[in-house]
Parts: structure tokens; sequence; C-alpha cells
């Protein structure tokens, strides 16, 4: 099956900096990624929608500016999180869709990056 | 605006009985219906999904959902509890003739005891 996944598993920052969250489909190129964030013991939030060599479409309520989203080739895309503040601390989430003829279009989920800032 | 309803946060089972998963969701448009299943600190793997064929759908691990759009449902079941069975399971919905935007449920916890 399709593979995605994500760098680092799992981080910890101090407030102020910025940290930057890699996802990569290994065995298929993805044009579209999502990056969703999850909190504790709660759903997914799709956070935003990452379309290789154009700007990513941000959901509403999510700043794009503190959530810098880069998909440079159709196999990485990047979120970076800016001046991080504790109330970013989160489950990152990101999954990239894999464009089927027969089965339409499938996200495979990458395993999630716990970032924590202190 | 689509939305996925998933009726209770925490479901306990004992081993060897019946799982049931509930889902109801809100669409204007037909639907495409995803569970997934997310153990601790792991992203999501896909259990099944409803693409408009059979209604009847069956997924990995033993588990199945059927479709009703009379009660607008998609309840996630299986016959036998195994304790590995235990984690977070989620609904989700997705505007058919894409996956391009899932929107899931709260997610339900299932806890297998022996």
């Amino acid at each position: 099956g399709a593979v995605v996944s994500q760098h680092p598993s799992r981080v910890i920052c101090k407030s102020g900096t910025s940290v930057k969250i890699e996802c990569r489909s290994l065995d298929f190129q993805a044009t579209t990624m999502f990056w969703y964030r999850q909190f504790p013991k709660q759903s997914l939030m799709l956070m935003a929608t990452s379309n290789e060599g154009s700007k990513a479409t941000y959901e509403q309520g999510v700043e794009k500016d503190k959530f810098l989203i880069n998909h440079a080739s159709l196999t990485l895309s990047t979120l970076t999180v800016t001046s991080a503040h504790p109330e970013d601390s989160s489950f990152y989430i990101c999954s990239a869709l894999l464009a089927g003829a027969l089965t339409g279009n499938e996200q495979f989920f990458g395993p999630g990056t716990r970032l924590t800032v202190l | 605006a689509q939305s996925v309803t998933q009726l209770g946060s925490h479901v306990s089972v004992s081993e060897g009985a019946l799982v049931l998963l509930r889902c109801n969701y809100s669409s204007s448009v037909p639907p495409y219906l995803f569970w997934y299943v997310q153990y601790p600190n792991q992203g999501l793997q896909l259990l099944l999904k409803y693409t408009s064929a059979a209604t009847l759908v069956k997924g990995i691990n033993g588990f199945e959902a059927e479709f009703k759009k009379s009660e607008t449902s998609f309840h996630l079941t299986k016959p036998s509890a195994h304790m590995s069975d235990a984690a977070e399971y989620f609904c989700a919905v997705s505007e058919s003739g894409g996956y391009n935007k899932l929107i899931f449920g709260a997610g339900t916890r299932l806890a297998v005891h022996p």
C-alpha cells in the first residue's frame, strides 16, 4: 500500500521558535496533501489543503501566516509552525492523496508529529 | 454542509462480543463514507469505505459497515471483538466523486475487556 512518512515524530521546542514538519509520500506522487491537527482525545480538524506548485488553501480560522505550508515537490509537503506558543502544542497529521483511475482518490495518512511547546 | 455524528464517545465490550460503533452523516450530495482506526500516537488507518457501490462494505480485520440512506447511517460492526481492536475509531464523510476533503466525526474509543 501507499506509505506516507512524517518527520519528526516528536518535537519539543521553546516558545517563540519555529518548527518545521515534513510529510513525504514514499512510493507515490501526490499533487495534493492535507494537514490536520488533533487535540488530545479529540477528532482531526483539517487545517489546510496543500497543492504542489501553488498556494495552500487554509480552512476558516487557521492563520496562514502562523502555519506556513510549502509543497515544492510531488512527494514532499512541509508545515512550519512559526513563533510557536504553548497553545500550538498538538498532534499534527498529514495525508497524501493518491489518485486512482479505478478506485478514485484516496488519502493515506502519515503517523503524525507530536509538537510540545514549552 | 457535510457533518458526521458518532454516537458514544466510549464503547466497552467483552472479548468475543459484538462490536457496534454508530455513525450518522449529513450531506446534501451523495456521500463517500469512511471508517478509520487510530492506535495511540499513530496516524489513521483505513478500515473500509463506501463509494456508492454495494451498501454492505467489508473491510480489514473483520470489520464491516452498512450504508443506509434512509437512516443516513454508516454503522461499523464486527461479530467478535479481539483485544487488539481496542483503539480510537473515526467515521468520516467526503463529497462523492473524490476523496478530497474529509470531515471527521468526534471519534469513539473502543475498549475490549477479557
